[in-house]
């Protein structure tokens, strides 16, 4: 079957930086996605890695290993506007989205 | 205003009344989609359309139904409600031309049924 696996619930002082993982098994892979997702609210597009390695975006940076089959997403200088859940979807071969059930970041002060 | 917007927002029902999801888009997307989410399970597809004349079922579709009446509207349809379909509903739209087939999606539309 395919699965999506990442930490449920992980907390992080502002202004620090944390690593979320996010391992999967799918048939066949055509990207991976990362989407934050604030409480109540719809997610919305963070990353998208399709070749090995790191992309940078700001404060984000999300990585890809194909042959690992992990990614990661790495939040720097975190901000209480961080608080969220961040979700790890890949493409599988037939293009559709498999989703993890997403991890809940919580920023102390 | 937002790209792509769904009624109602909140909507509480009872077991075996019929309900209804709007979803309508200002993106001139050809892509729609229906995904619900429940407490710690990731997305799931319900139905998605790839132009108005495209209809498919996703991962969950037993029990719901769907209408793409225009390349910009697409509802879906809860022919006799049960309370396992309790949960927040999500419309997403995406590019058919985009390079990374991003997913923009609307607030959201949570359903409770009693």
């Amino acid at each position: 079957g395919q699965n999506i696996d990442q930490p449920t619930e992980m907390t992080a002082t502002e202004g620090a930086i944390v690593q979320i993982n996010c391992t999967y098994q799918t048939s066949g892979f055509n990207g991976l996605f990362w989407y934050q997702q604030h409480a109540g609210e719809a997610p919305t597009f963070l990353s998208y890695n399709v070749l090995d390695g790191l992309e940078e975006k700001g404060r984000f940076s999300s990585f890809l290993s194909r042959s690992k089959g992990y990614s990661y997403l790495l939040l720097k200088e975190l901000q209480m506007k961080d608080s969220a859940s961040y979700l790890c979807a890949v493409q599988d071969s037939n293009y559709q989205l498999i989703w993890g059930a997403g991890t809940k970041l919580i920023i102390k002060p | 205003d937002a790209d792509v917007t769904q009624t109602p927002r909140n909507r509480i029902t009872k077991t075996g009344k019929r309900i209804m999801l709007e979803c309508s888009q200002t993106k001139g997307h050809d892509r729609m989609y229906w995904y619900r989410q429940d407490p710690g399970l990731g997305l799931r597809l319900i139905y998605y359309s790839f132009d108005v004349k495209d209809i498919n079922k996703g991962e969950i579709s037993d029990g719901y139904s769907v209408s793409r009446q225009a390349q910009a509207k697409f509802s879906l349809s809860l022919e006799s409600a049960i309370p396992n379909q309790t949960a927040l509903y999500f419309c997403a739209t995406s590019d058919l031309q985009a390079d990374t087939g991003e997913l923009f999606f609307g607030e959201g539309s949570r359903l409770t049924v009693l």
